[in-house]
C-alpha cells in the first residue's frame, strides 16, 4: 500500500507571500492531519479534516487554513507568509482520528 | 506552557542493553498515549499506544508503561538495537468532544533523541 505523500518536498517563500502544500493520505484512510514542526515547539497540531469537513483545529491564526477533496487529499495554506512560518508542515492519515496516524516526509518551508 | 515533557533531549545506551524513554504529562484528562519514532527527513512512524485504562502494554521488543498517578509514561526497548537510533515522540490524547473516536487532537512532546551505539 502506498504511503502518504507530500509536494512540494521543500519550498522557499518570501515574507508576504502565500503557499498551498498537498498531502495525498494512504488509500482508505479518510482522516488527515496537519501539524508544524519547528525544533523549539515540537509538533504543533494545525487541524484535522475528515471526510471533507474539519473536526478539530489547533491554536493557529486564520492565516492558517486547510481542505479536504471528496478523494480525502487534503491542502494547507498559510497566506501572508511570516519569518516564524519557517518550519516542517507534516501531514498524518489515519482510518479514525488520531489512533496509528501515518505520515508523510513532510514539506520544509523556508520564509526568507 | 508543555503538557507533554520530555526533558531528556539526548540518550545515549550500548547495543543489546535497554533503552528507557520518559514522558510526563500534566493534563489529567489525557485518557490515550502513543510513542512515535522518527528518522532525519521521514515522517514520524507509530510504535506503540496505551490506553489510560492499562498499566503497561508490549510489543516485541518494545513496552510501554504507564503510571496514572504519577502522570509518567515510560517506553522501554529491549534490547536496544544500532537501528533504534532516532528521534522518540510520547504523544498524548484527550476527548475534545462527545464523540469519543471523532474528537480527538494529539499534544506532543519535544522529542527524546536516542543513539544507541555498536
Amino acid at each position: 500500500k502506498a504511503g502518504v505523500t507530500q509536494t512540494p518536498r521543500y519550498l522557499i517563500k518570501t515574507r508576504g507571500q502565500q503557499v498551498t502544500l498537498s498531502c495525498s493520505p494512504i488509500s482508505g484512510h479518510r482522516s488527515v492531519s496537519w501539524y508544524q514542526q519547528t525544533p523549539g515547539q515540537g509538533l504543533q497540531f494545525l487541524f484535522e479534516y475528515f471526510s471533507e469537513t474539519q473536526r478539530n483545529k489547533g491554536n493557529f491564526p486564520g492565516r492558517f487554513s486547510g481542505r479536504q477533496f471528496s478523494n480525502s487529499r487534503s491542502e494547507m495554506n498559510v497566506s501572508t507568509l511570516e519569518l516564524g512560518d519557517s518550519a516542517l508542515y507534516l501531514c498524518a492519515s489515519s482510518y479514525q482520528g488520531v489512533y496509528e496516524q501515518y505520515f508523510g516526509p513532510g514539506t520544509r518551508l523556508t520564509v526568507t | 506552557d508543555q503538557q507533554v515533557k520530555q526533558n531528556s533531549p539526548s540518550l545515549s545506551v550500548q547495543e543489546g542493553r535497554i533503552s528507557i524513554l520518559n514522558c510526563d504529562y500534566t493534563n489529567s484528562m489525557f485518557d490515550y498515549f502513543l510513542w512515535y519514532k522518527k528518522y532525519p527527513a521521514e515522517g514520524p512512524t507509530f510504535l506503540i499506544s496505551i490506553s489510560s485504562i492499562k498499566d503497561k502494554n508490549e510489543d516485541g521488543r518494545f513496552t510501554v508503561f504507564l503510571n496514572k498517578s504519577a502522570k509518567h509514561l515510560s517506553l522501554h526497548i529491549v534490547p536496544s538495537q544500532p537501528g533504534d537510533s532516532a528521534v522518540y515522540f510520547c504523544a498524548a490524547s484527550e476527548i475534545t468532544g462527545r464523540n469519543a473516536g471523532n474528537n480527538r487532537k494529539l499534544i506532543w512532546g519535544l522529542g527524546t533523541s536516542l543513539a544507541v551505539n555498536p
